[in-house]
């Protein structure tokens, strides 16, 4: 079974420019995830989705970033305008909460840099 | 608000040898989920166990372990007959089970060296 799917793994773009970031969860999985890793920071959740609605968007930075979930397959995280301080790699990770099982399982993350 | 903290930036043992990675939290909850995942210069982030706080038993996978001590907030990791493939960052992770909430906080970080 295929794993959680990131696009692109690599993205250079220029301070201002739009940034969107992909990702396919594991089949069958109904919660979805996008982490922030950053040296100075570690790893912090951004916001986090169950059954395709936003649960927790704590962490998200500011109104320059937003994400969706359009349906159970798919989700974006959208930087608009970026800059450089965004630079990080960004996680997407999902879960199934039958069972009992909780535990995530990492997508190979998407390295940004922003000039 | 839950912390979770590893002590040890960095450790490196030989090749087959034993290490214990430690990790300690801070909650006040009692119903709640622990975790090791692996992070190898791939920066792939790999679960490698998991443990419930309800369960008395240590989660055991293949050559990892881990003690849980639920009174003293300590989660360790062991590794057995070490190789060189376990090189890389480990982060201790704490999941609160209350309903609405599986948000994982992660600790800094350990980063072990398998010296061949």
């Amino acid at each position: 079974d295929a794993g959680v799917i990131q696009s692109p793994r690599h993205e250079v773009t220029e301070m201002g420019q739009e940034v969107t970031l992909r990702c396919k969860p594991i089949s069958g999985h109904n919660s979805l995830f996008w982490y922030r890793q950053t040296m100075m920071r570690g790893l912090e959740l951004l916001i986090y989705f169950n059954n395709n609605v936003p649960i927790d968007d704590s962490g998200m930075p500011e109104d320059r970033f937003s994400a969706k979930m359009p349906n159970a397959s798919f989700s974006t995280l959208k930087i608009q305008p970026s800059e450089p301080r965004d630079s990080a790699v960004y996680f997407c990770a999902s879960s199934s909460t039958s069972g009992g099982l909780y535990a995530q399982y990492f997508g190979p993350g998407t390295r940004l840099t922003v000039l | 608000a839950q912390t979770v903290t590893q002590s040890q930036p960095e450790m490196s043992v030989q090749e087959a040898e034993t290490v214990t990675l430690s990790c300690t939290y801070d909650t006040s909850e009692n119903n709640y989920y622990l975790f090791w995942y692996k992070q190898p210069p791939s920066r792939q982030m790999i679960l490698v166990i998991r443990q419930e706080a309800y369960k008395q038993q240590n989660a055991t996978e293949n050559r990892f372990s881990v003690n849980f001590q639920k009174a003293a907030k300590s989660f360790s990791l062991k590794i057995s007959d070490s190789q060189l493939g376990d090189t890389a960052m480990y982060f201790c992770a704490f999941m609160n089970l209350r309903i609405g909430n599986e948000k994982l906080t992660f600790g800094t970080g350990t980063r072990l060296t398998i010296i061949p």
